[in-house]
């Protein structure tokens, strides 16, 4: 699986769209961007995946550049229970792995 | 529908006794993992299990840990001896394996282990 890269940490405030980045160069073609995020003293949970075209569900939204090789997760209206660790994580589809890296680390402030 | 469940939440050991996880998936859910995730890290594939059978334990440290999935549903890893370095989170996964939804996976609690 490509590597990922996310900054290790980032404030927003609450109310506020936040936009957490994600660089992925060397992702392959038949490989998907999954976003998952881990609440304090919680296991993980899925938010959104994408191929190549911009992905939208009640939780959040994922821009992917047109070359690939990087994507932007969107929480539109940032709230205090968003605050989180953010994995982004490329993965071949229908490949069981999920290679977590260190994520970002969200504090939405109020 | 009801999440994955784990039990313990919590437990304390000493070095070199042992120690058991159990984990029920989600009801319908073939596929199963552990992962085992250390403080400041994100979580790590141990294994996983494709109804009652082995799909992949390469990142399990066989030597002391062990894990097995009787009937295809509740499943449980063990640890013996423990070390000081299995202070972590282990953390217990299912997954439907529908192609529609690119297997996503569903993530329990997890038990928070510390070896003294």
């Amino acid at each position: 699986d490509a590597k990922t890269t996310q900054p290790p940490s980032m404030d927003c405030a609450e109310g506020r769209a936040a936009n957490l980045p994600c660089n992925h160069s060397t992702i392959s073609g038949n490989e998907y961007v999954y976003w998952y995020r881990q609440i304090h003293s919680q296991g993980p949970q899925y938010i959104i995946h994408g191929l190549k075209n911009n992905e939208t569900n009640e939780m959040a939204s994922l821009i992917i550049t047109e070359d690939r090789k990087s994507s932007t997760l969107i929480l539109p209206h940032a709230t205090l229970r968003d605050t989180a660790v953010y994995y982004c994580i490329v993965r071949v589809e229908n490949d069981y792995k999920l290679s977590f890296g260190a994520g970002t680390t969200v504090t939405v402030r109020a | 529908e009801a999440g994955v469940a784990q039990s313990p939440r919590y437990k304390i050991i000493e070095k070199r006794q042992s120690v058991a996880f159990w984990c029920n998936p989600i009801s319908g859910h073939a596929t199963l993992y552990w992962y085992q995730q250390i403080l400041g890290q994100g979580p790590k594939l141990l294994i996983q299990f494709q109804n009652n059978g082995v799909v992949d334990d390469s990142q399990l440290p066989k030597d002391r840990f062990s894990a097995e999935r009787l009937k295809g549903v509740d499943s449980t890893l063990k640890i013996q001896p423990a070390k000081l370095e299995d202070s972590a989170v282990y953390l217990c996964a299912s997954s439907r394996r529908d192609p529609t939804r690119r297997d996503t996976q569903y993530f329990g609690p997890g038990t928070r282990l510390t070896v003294l």
